[in-house]
């Protein structure tokens, strides 16, 4: 079955310190994906997403994350973490139609 | 402005209590779905529809009904609700379902189950 892995549940930064969270998934065709953020107490919103072209996407908030195709990753990334950046991160990969999420990652941004 | 709207946004209810959690999009969208998300376990996709009179069960479909017989309206029913389901429930629609668009998503619903 596909699946999509985010290896770390819980990370704890300082304010300035550089993020990468993992992301791997098991399909191996045609896929998209996406990086959607959760602010505490909010719905979910894109942050970022892949369909074709330079594997390095950039999205909103200074985030950016790079698909590698040989590793099945799509980890996102942002040079210098705010306090703001406090929420939870889940990936989502697509082939044909179905939507497949990883169990996310709570981030903790301490001040 | 375009949105995914749900209610309540909080409900409280005993077992066996059927309820209807609403979710109207403004957006023309054919693909609509719900998930639940409970902690460490992400989201699940609880059912989809990929329109009008078109719907299919994800992966937790136990426990729940779905309708869709106007494109903007997909409500959840749970006809005899467990403290099982206890859950942020969420509602997401996109343009279709095959192509690059990505999903928007309601507030979210927050369940209790006693």
């Amino acid at each position: 079955a596909q699946s999509v892995s985010q290896h770390n549940h819980h990370v704890i930064l300082s304010e300035a310190a550089s993020l990468e969270l993992g992301c791997n998934y098991s399909y191996g065709g045609t896929v998209n994906l996406f990086w959607y953020v959760q602010y505490p107490g909010q719905h979910l919103q894109l942050l970022l997403k892949y369909f074709s072209g330079d594997p390095l996407v950039k999205g909103i908030k200074g985030f950016e994350a790079e698909f590698i195709k040989s590793k099945f990753s799509f980890n996102l990334r942002k040079p210098s973490v705010q306090w703001s950046d406090t929420a939870e991160y889940f990936c989502a990969v697509r082939s044909n139609y179905q939507l497949i999420w990883g169990a996310g990652t709570k981030l903790i941004i301490k001040p | 402005e375009a949105q995914v709207t749900q209610n309540p946004r909080y409900l409280i209810t005993v077992t066996g209590k059927k309820l209807t959690v609403t979710c109207s999009q403004n957006m023309n969208h054919e693909y609509m779905s719900w998930y639940r998300q409970d902690p460490g376990l992400g989201l699940r996709q609880i059912y989809y529809s990929m329109n009008v009179e078109v719907t299919d069960k994800g992966d937790v479909p136990e426990g729940y009904k779905v309708s869709r017989k106007e494109k903007r309206n997909f409500p959840l029913i749970l006809e005899s609700p467990s403290p099982n389901q206890t859950s942020l429930y969420f509602c997401a629609s996109s343009l279709r379902a095959r192509d690059n668009s990505p999903l928007h998503f309601g507030n979210g619903t927050r369940l209790t189950v006693t």
